[in-house]
């Protein structure tokens, strides 16, 4: 099983600041997802990267995935409190077109 | 609505007691997955059912686990003898044709505590 690490854990900081979270492994992933859960609910995909160097923007999100499809980073800019929530990251194992395995997640709190 | 749905939404029980957990999946998704998620912790691969095909059920912790999916839809997680550290959140998803790529469409989830 390949193994999803991300970081920093927990992250807190002021409406206006930027930052960027990491998902690193030491294994080679088919496509990369990234997902934003909030408390109470189920995750929802952001964003699904498939090619290794592939950068994609949504709105104030960049996401990039690494040229050798090991790792990947989520940046935002001006972060606004809606951007709360539990970042996750999630990627497809080599040998399955199916099964998904998650970090454990980045906790990111914006305070206005 | 159009979305995934789970019931119930909360459960609490004791230990040793059995439990049933349902999800009802996105209308023409052919693929569903169920997870665990505890406290602090990423999203664990459970089981994943595909059209007619027999589940991929590698993820399940102990044999005490086993889910159902009846007529390609409605599926079930059972757990059998409940022990406290199977206290979690459970999520079930489903998407349209279960590749990797596809998005996943996640339920609100159930959080089960085991007394």
């Amino acid at each position: 099983t390949q193994l999803l690490e991300q970081s920093p854990q927990f992250l807190s900081i002021q409406e206006g600041e930027n930052l960027t979270v990491y998902c690193n492994s030491s294994s080679v992933f088919s496509s990369l997802q990234w997902y934003r859960q909030e408390p109470g609910e189920g995750p929802v995909l952001l964003v699904t990267v498939v090619t290794g160097g592939e950068v994609k923007k949504l709105k104030r999100l960049t996401f990039q995935f690494g040229d050798a499809r090991k790792d990947s980073s989520l940046h935002i800019t001006a972060a606004q409190p809606g951007d709360t929530g539990l970042y996750l990251c999630a990627g497809a194992e080599g040998s399955s077109n199916y099964k998904l395995t998650f970090g454990k997640g980045t906790l990111l709190t914006v305070n206005p | 609505g159009a979305g995934v749905s789970q019931s119930p939404s909360n459960k609490v029980t004791e230990k040793g007691k059995d439990v049933e957990l349902r999800c009802d999946p996105i209308s023409g998704h052919t693929a569903l997955y169920w997870y665990r998620q505890r406290l602090g912790q990423g999203l664990e691969f459970l089981i994943y059912f595909q059209g007619n095909s027999a589940p991929d059920k590698s993820g399940l912790p102990s044999d005490r686990f086993s889910a159902e999916r009846t007529g390609g839809s409605v599926s079930t997680l059972t757990i059998q003898r409940t022990q406290q550290e199977d206290s979690a959140v459970y999520l079930c998803a489903s998407s349209l044709s279960g590749r990797a790529t596809d998005t996943q469409y996640f339920g609100p989830g159930t959080r089960l505590t085991v007394l």
